[in-house]
């Protein structure tokens, strides 16, 4: 168990929708990245926030938007959801964003799928 | 922007046999990490590598860093079933203002046959 905790696990929802996904991340971290997976796929990086503020964006359609809470939990909205959408988000956590020998904690992921 | 390739994209070997996987980035890496995620599950940290042709063990399995900070590799000598997952290279781009995006290689598939 890495600490990380993702919910929902599954999640099927038809085109046009709009979801929500959400992480906690471990108790401590101020760091969360969402990543997207999809079949035989590498990890794309979305997007990462640390401490409540936006710090990198990666190929994050303009659909998809994310957010900090100050309890540092994180959600990331995707919305007009296409089928080309279905993916496995992670959300991975670390202490900090400037420290060198900080590792990523993945949670078990979101497995989206759009019917 | 910053890439990582990662090569091969799909690896099958006989249970004993060795295995590498390589990963190159476009940019030179403050440091690069190696992850590996089992089927159906998620990426777990293996290891950091920092510094300039710096090589770590771990049992079976070693971990290069490039000299110029682009390139690493994983090695694992004498497959197991156990090893089987994608093994995935991350790298953070040295300088810059994006210390937080660690971008990661399309990963390498392992599939080990007994």
């Amino acid at each position: 168990d890495s600490g990380v905790t993702q919910t929902p696990k599954h999640l099927i929802t038809a085109t046009g929708q709009r979801v929500t996904l959400r992480c906690s991340p471990r108790s401590g971290d101020l760091s969360v990245y969402w990543y997207q997976q999809s079949l035989d796929q590498g990890l794309q990086f979305l997007i990462h926030y640390y401490n409540g503020e936006e710090r990198a964006k990666g190929n994050i359609l303009e659909r998809f938007s994310a957010q900090q809470f100050p309890d540092l939990h994180s959600e990331l909205n995707l919305s007009s959801l296409e089928l080309g959408d279905s993916a496995l988000y992670f959300c991975a956590s670390s202490p900090t964003v400037f420290a060198r020998n900080t590792e990523a904690f993945f949670g078990q992921g979101t497995r989206l799928t759009v019917v | 922007g910053q890439q990582v390739m990662q090569i091969p994209q799909y690896q099958h070997v006989q249970e004993g046999e060795d295995f590498t996987t390589y990963c190159n980035s476009s940019t030179t890496l403050s440091n690069i990490q190696w992850y590996k995620q089992r089927p159906g599950g998620h990426p777990v940290f293996l290891i950091q590598l920092v510094k300039s042709g710096e090589v770590k063990k771990q049992k079976r399995l070693t971990f290069q860093f490039g000299e110029a900070k682009k390139n690493s590799s994983l090695h694992i000598t004498a497959t197991q079933t156990t090893d089987v997952g994608t093994y995935f290279c991350a790298g953070r781009r040295a300088g810059g203002t994006s210390y937080g995006k660690l971008t990661f290689g399309q990963g390498t598939i392992l599939t080990v046959h007994p």
